[in-house]
């Protein structure tokens, strides 16, 4: 079935390091979405991918879309400690439905 | 915009209650919503897609006898947890998407926590 990984599982910072989380999909994806959910809290939409080779910036956030649209990455750039959570890519599942399968996500933590 | 009500937050209850927890869409129409379960540091597990008026469509392994999913209007979706058991507890969250169009991102719930004695 599809699978839709990232890595790495975890990662703690120093606050004020960049930080990158990759997303790697088993099926090309028409599209892929990044959530971010702060400890305890739900997955809030960050943005949508849908070119291959698209990039698109928000802030200190850098989203790209491979060329092969099977995988994309987040970097953020000198992290801060409101970057705490878990970052999740999601894609459309296979099957259709409007249903998206999502990633394994990526828990960051940012140290003072 | 796109703002999505989870009722309630919290729940704690004892082994065999039935449990309801409601999602509305606050500010708009939501044709489709989805109801997933997370697990501690775990993903977010699709647990059954709820189409309005018409029967919910439930992912491999979920029973649907178990959990049963009503969503009556566009702006309200229901699941209940029959007869829960400790096994049951875990943090339920639904999202919600208005228009038909795939690409559309999902609106989620602030989450409820179940915890069953």
């Amino acid at each position: 079935g599809q699978q839709v990984m990232q890595i790495p599982q975890y990662q703690h910072v120093q606050e004020g390091e960049d930080f990158t989380t990759y997303c790697n999909s088993s099926t090309t994806l028409s599209n892929i979405q990044w959530y971010k959910q702060r400890p305890g809290g739900h997955p809030v939409f960050l943005i949508q991918l849908v070119k291959s080779g698209e990039v698109k910036k928000q802030k200190r956030l850098t989203f790209q879309f491979g060329e092969a649209k099977k995988n994309s990455s987040l970097h953020i750039t000198a992290t801060q400690t409101t970057d705490v959570g878990t970052y999740f890519c999601a894609g459309p599942a296979r099957g259709g439905g409007n249903k998206l399968t999502f990633g394994t996500g990526t828990q960051l933590k940012v140290e003072l | 915009g796109a703002v999505v009500s989870q009722h309630p937050s919290w729940v704690i209850c004892k082994s065999g209650t039935s449990v309801k927890i409601e999602c509305r869409s606050l500010d708009f129409q939501a044709t489709t919503m989805f109801w997933y379960r997370q697990f501690p540091k775990q993903s977010l597990m699709l647990m059954a897609t709820s189409n309005e008026g018409s029967k919910a469509t439930y992912e491999q392994g979920v029973e649907k006898d178990k959990f049963l999913i009503n969503h009556a209007s566009l702006t309200l979706s229901t699941l209940t947890v029959t007869s829960a058991h400790p096994e049951d507890s875990s943090f339920y969250i639904c999202s919600a998407r208005g228009g038909d169009r795939g690409s559309q991102p999902q609106h989620f719930g602030d989450g409820t926590r179940l915890s069953i004695l």
